[in-house]
């Protein structure tokens, strides 16, 4: 298995506070992405990097920033939660572009009350 | 607007049976195509893909086969074992891209014994 962690693996907040989800890996891959699952939706990416510092959006990336300061760790802020941003959040990683597999975390449920 | 679609949200096959399920894109710059796995609480799991410039890839019990003028794979699955029970997302990847992979909503496949 690939070494991702994603850390809450649970968490419950309140609208209008700022939450941040952590994914960290452990095997050095330059490429990192936050992916939101929903019913009905699939699976939706947030936003993804391409290397420390380096990051761009994706298909859903209203309300979301990201930060990435070092190759193993890919940080996902809510800066305002809100109700719809209630979701499972999946991290992924990838070894390098044109390795099209994409590796996934366990997932972060996050309840917005 | 969906660009990867899997219309069948729920499937049901006997144990034993063979498991068929399908997939259709729109994006004509997608040159790679996956499938997923996800049990409940975990994240998905890499299945089987497959290169745009084939029309079939065979792994053990799984095969994919891809009808690049229908836009159209699916997933044969033979025989179909309880453990098969899951949720499977088809996904694309667009040629030369680094934003990751575009995912349908999924199909949840129930194997009866």
């Amino acid at each position: 298995d690939a070494g991702i962690t994603q850390s809450p693996r649970h968490k419950v907040t309140e609208t209008g506070t700022p939450v941040t989800l952590r994914c960290h890996q452990t095997e050095n891959h330059r490429y990192m992405y936050w992916y939101r699952q929903d019913p009905g939706h699939g699976l939706r990416l947030i936003h993804y990097s391409y290397g420390v510092k380096d990051t761009d959006k994706g298909e859903v990336s209203d309300g979301y920033s990201v930060s990435r300061s070092k190759t193993e760790d890919f940080l996902l802020t809510l800066e305002s939660a809100t109700s719809s941003q209630t979701s499972v959040y999946f991290c992924a990683i990838s070894e390098r572009q044109g390795k099209e597999k994409l590796f996934f975390g366990s997932g972060t449920q996050l309840s917005v009350l | 607007d969906q660009q990867v679609k899997q219309n069948s949200p729920s499937l049901s096959v006997q144990e034993g049976r063979i498991s068929i399920l399908n997939c259709d894109y729109t994006n004509s710059m997608f040159d790679y195509f996956l499938w997923y796995k996800k049990y409940p609480a975990e994240g998905p799991t890499f299945l089987i893909s497959i290169s745009s410039i084939k029309d079939k890839n065979e792994d053990g019990r799984f095969t994919v086969f891809l009808n690049k003028s229908a836009k159209h794979l699916s997933l044969h699955i033979v025989p179909s074992q309880p453990g098969d029970s899951a949720v499977y997302f088809c996904a694309a990847k667009r040629g030369g891209g680094a934003d990751g992979l575009t995912f349908g909503k999924g199909t949840h496949l129930i194997i009866q014994p």
